[in-house]
């Protein structure tokens, strides 16, 4: 079945990096985009962008620009999130979800199970 | 951006009973209407598609409707499980919004 596994818990010091990975399964994977999307603790859900599995090319939503990067590696069926400099208000759950839909509709589904990432001293 | 505001942020209700949660968007969004439900510690699950297209394998108590500005998601009667955390995503924006959520609880 169509299935997007996340990589595990980090806790990471504050200025630190750390890299997500969302491993698809059961489906092309060059065929659907690959979304991000943040839920801190407490709060609703924050689409962050996404990227183009056939291209490569990443959108990125406003306030996730400059330390957030989108990638892939096509050859693992994987996306991949990276954030540098973390802070602690980027403590977090991280989704990545596809780009599902027919016509000019779309919506996201599957959802990975989410990578909770705590910055903390 | 399109703006999606939910009403109620947060409901009691009981098993059985029907209820409605309400979805605005900022200016009009057409049937661009997207419903997930969120567990307690679980990822979003796609309910409804495209203001009122059941999911599937989402059970058919669950409906949408409207289309514009105003949406409603209604669960015909309530079971045990229905009780998580709603939230509404607009897809008529490239850069896709979603609701507040609103969190059914236990009556």
């Amino acid at each position: 079945q169509v299935q997007l596994v996340q990589s595990g818990s980090e806790l990471k010091m504050p200025g630190a990096s750390v890299k997500v990975s969302c491993k698809a399964s059961g489906y092309t994977f060059t065929s659907y985009p690959m979304n991000w999307v943040r839920q801190a603790p407490g709060q609703g859900l924050e689409w962050m962008g996404w990227i183009s599995p056939s291209t490569g090319n990443p959108t990125y939503a406003q306030g996730f620009t400059g330390r957030f990067v989108f990638s892939l590696d096509t050859s693992v069926s994987t996306a991949y999130l990276q954030i540098s400099s973390l802070k602690a208000e980027d403590t977090a759950v991280y989704y990545c979800a596809n780009t599902r839909g027919y016509n000019t509709h779309n919506w996201f589904d599957p959802w990975g199970q989410g990578t909770l990432v705590t910055v903390s001293s | 951006d399109i703006q999606m505001t939910q009403s109620p942020s947060s409901l009691s209700a009981s098993v059985g009973d029907r209820v409605s949660i309400t979805c605005r968007a900022s200016r009009s969004i057409s049937t661009y209407l997207n419903w997930y439900q969120q567990q307690p510690g679980r990822a979003p699950n796609l309910l409804i598609y495209a203001a009122s297209s059941l999911q599937s394998g989402v059970p058919s108590r669950f409906s949408g409707s409207g289309s514009g500005t105003d949406f409603t998601l209604t669960i015909s009667s309530l079971r045990p499980e229905d009780f998580a955390t709603y939230y509404c995503q607009q897809s008529y924006s490239t850069l896709p919004t979603f609701g507040q959520g609103t969190k059914l609880e236990i009556k």
